[in-house]
């Protein structure tokens, strides 16, 4: 399995706090992704890394923001949080050429009460 | 348009039917593609990766490329019920970096 651990699993937490996501690898990948997965939507990209200190928005990145700043950690932070963005994260890592695979983190269930 | 779009299913095939699932992509110049499976609750997982156009077979799975019509496809040969998961065609588009967009996935129940 690809070294790539997602933390925490699981978190339920209120309305409007912030939350942070951690995503931790030991490949050395280049890239790094965050995607919520919803039931009908299939995995959409928030925001994902093509180096350190280097982010780029994905196409549902509204109320979310990261940082890289170590190659292996990337952080996904929910500034305050909503119910809307209950669901279930994951991390992906790839490597830096066009012809490569993403790897998978095990998710995050995130309930928003 | 969705830049990767799949037809949601869900697809039930009997057990050792062909499972055919198709994808199509909106950017012309993508050149990697990919197709993942999913179980219930797990992370997805690697299945095939097509880069020239044609088919590629590996096993009991075919992935075919059609670049001119942006259409990939995967083939499920002698279907299992181990076959029963959501199949997500995935594509590596270059906009600075590069993104890997995936699709909303199919969902195949393999019936024994």
């Amino acid at each position: 399995d690809a070294g790539i651990t997602q933390s925490p699993r699981h978190k339920v937490t209120e309305t409007g706090t912030p939350v942070t996501l951690r995503c931790h690898q030991t490949e050395n990948h280049r890239y790094m992704y965050w995607y919520r997965q919803d039931p009908g939507h299939g995995l959409r990209l928030i925001h994902y890394s093509y180096g350190v200190k280097d982010t780029d928005k994905g196409e549902v990145s509204d109320g979310y923001s990261v940082s890289r700043s170590k190659t292996e950690d990337f952080l996904l932070t929910l500034e305050s949080a909503t119910s809307s963005q209950t669901s279930v994260y994951f991390c992906a890592i790839r490597e830096g050429t066009e012809l490569t695979e993403a790897f998978f983190g095990q998710g995050t269930r995130l309930t928003v009460v | 348009q969705k830049e990767v779009e799949q037809n949601s299913g869900p697809l039930s095939v009997p057990e050792g039917a062909i499972a055919s699932l198709n994808c199509t992509y909106s950017d012309r110049v993508s050149q990697s593609f990919f197709w993942y499976r999913q179980y219930s609750g797990k992370s997805p997982e690697l299945i095939m990766s097509i880069y020239s156009n044609g088919d590629k077979e590996d096993g009991r799975f075919t992935a075919q490329l059609n670049k001119a019509s942006q259409y990939v496809s995967l083939l499920i040969r002698d279907s299992q019920p181990s076959d029963s998961a959501t199949y997500l065609c995935a594509v590596n588009r270059r906009t600075g970096g590069f993104k890997t967009i995936f699709g909303a996935g199919t969902r195949l129940f393999v019936k024994a």
